[in-house]
């Protein structure tokens, strides 16, 4: 079946500009979670979704982060004001109900200028 | 504070030696742990989990509480496990994945 979809594959945007990045989770997957990666890291943790709620938003670095599930299916992580350290992969994963395997898509590579 | 490290960032082997990953861990509670491997051009996978105890691609992974390890072995590498491996965590009462830096193991024939 589809894994975890996610677009666009790569961004590159100016410093100040806003940017959103896609997620499409597997079907049925009710836990979504969003990571970023920076080069030379493992993935960092920036929030997870369980149906349309943030269950956990402890890992979004500051107010210019936000992220949103209206629909408890497709996610989008929106930054504003980006800044050049903000340049890394974002990574999205999903997960069953009651399941702790998270299966991730190939992530959005994005580059602030 | 780094919560998994994995204190190889590259590591090469010789086709049919064995391979040990190595990952430690601080956490005074009851962890999951994971291995999940990012092979080129590919998206990042799990390769097995603690509890399941299984034998992935011949892999395994023993979690040693006394020791807060969870190191990666496989009796004789293959050239097709070379690949990125990241070592992480789940926290109880947490859903996210805690990851370590990463190792990159090379396969040499």
């Amino acid at each position: 079946g589809a894994g975890v979809s996610q677009t666009p594959s790569n961004k590159v945007t100016e410093k100040g500009k806003y940017v959103e990045l896609r997620c499409d989770p597997i079907s049925g997957h009710t836990a979504l979670y969003w990571y970023r990666q920076s080069l030379g890291q493992g993935p960092e943790f920036l929030i997870y979704f369980q149906g349309t709620g943030a269950a956990d938003d402890s890992g979004l670095p500051n107010d210019r982060f936000f992220a949103v599930r209206p629909e408890g299916s497709v996610s989008t992580l929106k930054i504003q004001r980006t800044e050049r350290g903000d340049s890394a992969v974002y990574l999205c994963a999903s997960s069953p109900g009651g399941s702790k395997t998270q299966y991730f898509g190939p992530g959005t590579r994005l580059l602030v200028l | 504070a780094q919560r998994v490290t994995q204190p190889e960032k590259l590591l090469s082997v010789f086709k049919g030696a064995p391979v040990e990953l190595k990952c430690n861990y601080s956490y005074s509670g009851s962890p999951e742990l994971f291995w999940y491997v990012q092979y080129s051009r590919q998206r990042l996978q799990l390769l097995l989990r603690h509890i399941s105890r299984e034998s992935i691609k011949g892999f395994t992974a023993d979690l040693n509480k006394g020791e807060t390890s969870f190191h990666l072995k496989k009796p004789f590498a293959q050239e097709e496990d070379s690949a990125m491996y990241y070592c992480a965590l789940i926290e109880g009462g947490s859903e996210k994945l805690v990851f370590g830096k990463g190792t990159k193991l090379t396969v040499n024939p």
